[in-house]
């Protein structure tokens, strides 16, 4: 089955700076990548996603990219402020009669301000 | 519109009980899943629906069970916990392939 490996687990990143989380996927027929954000507590919500026709998408400070080839996708957070800080999960989808998401390990994300 | 909703937010059982963990949206959605999440090890899958009536092991099924009698609920039990079940469990459902899991707000449960 799919295998989600992400890193690095913990990211300390002064405010301002740039911050960038990567993840490989083992199962070439993934299609759908996309990523979460999880505050202290709270519920993971989707800060940006990637389809595997596209390589690249943008929102405002965030991007995604995406190398089909090698396998690999990345988070990068740009010009990061202190509300940036929490724990991000990449994912990759497979669809086996239902799209089924599986998850990386999560990273640890701290702006020092 | 609630969303994703979770019941209960707490509990704390101890070994051999049963429980019921409740999720309901009302989002209209096709697909309903159950993960667990885990210090250093992210959210794992353990049971989903792709419709009424229908539900699916993840990557992580022993110890749970599911049901889904209807379309806006997604029930997942826990027949006899054990100490390795001590976990936060969010509900997710979405709409049709390659889109958003909503999450709902979790559960944290303990088993001592």
């Amino acid at each position: 089955g799919e295998n989600v490996e992400q890193h690095p687990s913990t990211l300390s990143v002064q405010e301002g700076d740039s911050a960038v989380i990567k993840c490989t996927y083992s199962d070439s027929a993934s299609n759908y990548f996309p990523w979460y954000k999880q505050e202290l507590g709270k519920r993971p919500q989707l800060i940006i996603d990637i389809r595997s026709n596209v390589g690249e998408k943008k929102d405002q400070r965030i991007a995604v990219t995406l190398n089909k080839t090698a396998k690999h996708f990345s988070l990068h957070i740009t010009e990061t402020q202190p509300e940036d800080s929490a724990v991000y999960f990449c994912a990759a989808s497979i669809i086996q009669g239902a799209q089924k998401l599986v998850f990386g390990q999560g990273t640890r994300l701290t702006i020092n301000p | 519109n609630a969303g994703v909703t979770q019941t209960p937010k707490f509990r704390v059982l101890k070994t051999g009980q049963s429980m019921t963990l409740l999720c309901a949206q009302d989002m209209n959605h096709e697909y309903m899943y159950w993960y667990r999440q885990d210090p250093g090890m992210g959210l794992r899958l353990i049971h989903y629906s792709v419709g009424e009536g229908t539900t699916a092991k993840g990557e992580v099924p022993d110890g749970y069970n599911v049901s889904r009698l209807k379309k806006q609920n997604f029930l997942l039990g826990l027949e006899s916990a054990a100490p390795s079940q001590t976990s936060v469990y969010f509900c997710a459902s979405t709409t049709r392939t390659n889109s958003p899991l909503h999450f709902g707000n979790g559960t944290r449960l303990t088993v001592t």
